[in-house]
């Protein structure tokens, strides 16, 4: 029963372009949702997080958005960099705790120079 | 200083055997966790502790054992390893009742032959 999903494994891109890594979740209880990265032989490290009272959250070159409608969120990475090269999780809690965060599978993306 | 440590990073060991693996946090969280990461990927939450205090326990077998010796340090005992636990086993922490930024340790890969 997933309850957070990322459908796409892996995503390539190419330096300088717009990276778009895509969640859905199934629970609408959830109204706080996260993303992570993750190096190899690393833990996963906070990214950027939105409130379900919000629809879009941006910091930096990463720009989260909300549709509670479609149950979907998503994250757009401009411009993406070498170094952006990771696995990007997805999490989301409900009645915004962290102590039951449910995480997708993650996609792994590829910044190509 | 590493804000969340755990150690051995790699455990190799026979079926049948008891293992531990310890985590410690120097950030003065008060809420500590265990995620496992098995083969498909998903990271889940095992347990969850507050200030010593158990507060989520997800149906995982008595076989594990955490124990919070104080709120900056969560240990797992593993008993009786079977094949299936093996997996990659982060430990994390956070301010309680935070919305959900969690700051993993490197992991630990257990490996049960």
């Amino acid at each position: 029963d997933q309850q957070v999903k990322q459908n796409s494994p892996s995503l390539s891109v190419q330096e300088g372009r717009i990276s778009i890594l895509n969640c859905d979740y199934t629970n609408s209880m959830f109204d706080y949702f996260l993303w992570y990265k993750k190096y190899p032989a690393e833990g996963p490290t906070f990214l950027i997080s939105i409130s379900s009272i919000k629809d879009k959250n941006e910091d930096g070159r990463f720009t989260v958005f909300l549709n509670k409608s479609a149950k979907h969120l998503s994250l757009h990475i401009v411009p993406s960099q070498p170094g952006d090269s990771a696995v990007y999780f997805c999490a989301a809690s409900a009645q915004g705790g962290s102590e039951k965060l449910v995480f997708g599978k993650g996609t792994k993306l590829t910044v190509n120079p | 200083d590493t804000a969340v440590s755990q150690t051995p990073k790699y455990l190799v060991t026979q079926m049948g055997n008891d293992k531990s693996i310890k985590c410690e946090q120097n950030l003065g969280h008060d809420t500590m966790y265990w995620y496992k990461q098995d083969s498909k990927k998903f990271l889940k939450i095992m347990f969850s502790y507050n200030n010593k205090e158990l507060i989520i326990n997800e149906t995982v077998p008595n076989r594990f054992s955490p124990k919070s010796p104080d709120k900056a340090h969560l240990n797992l005992h593993i008993n009786s390893l079977e094949l299936g636990d093996s997996a990659v086993y982060f430990c994390a922490s956070s301010p309680y009742l935070n919305t959900g930024e969690l700051f993993f340790g490197e992991g630990s890969r257990l490996t049960v032959l």
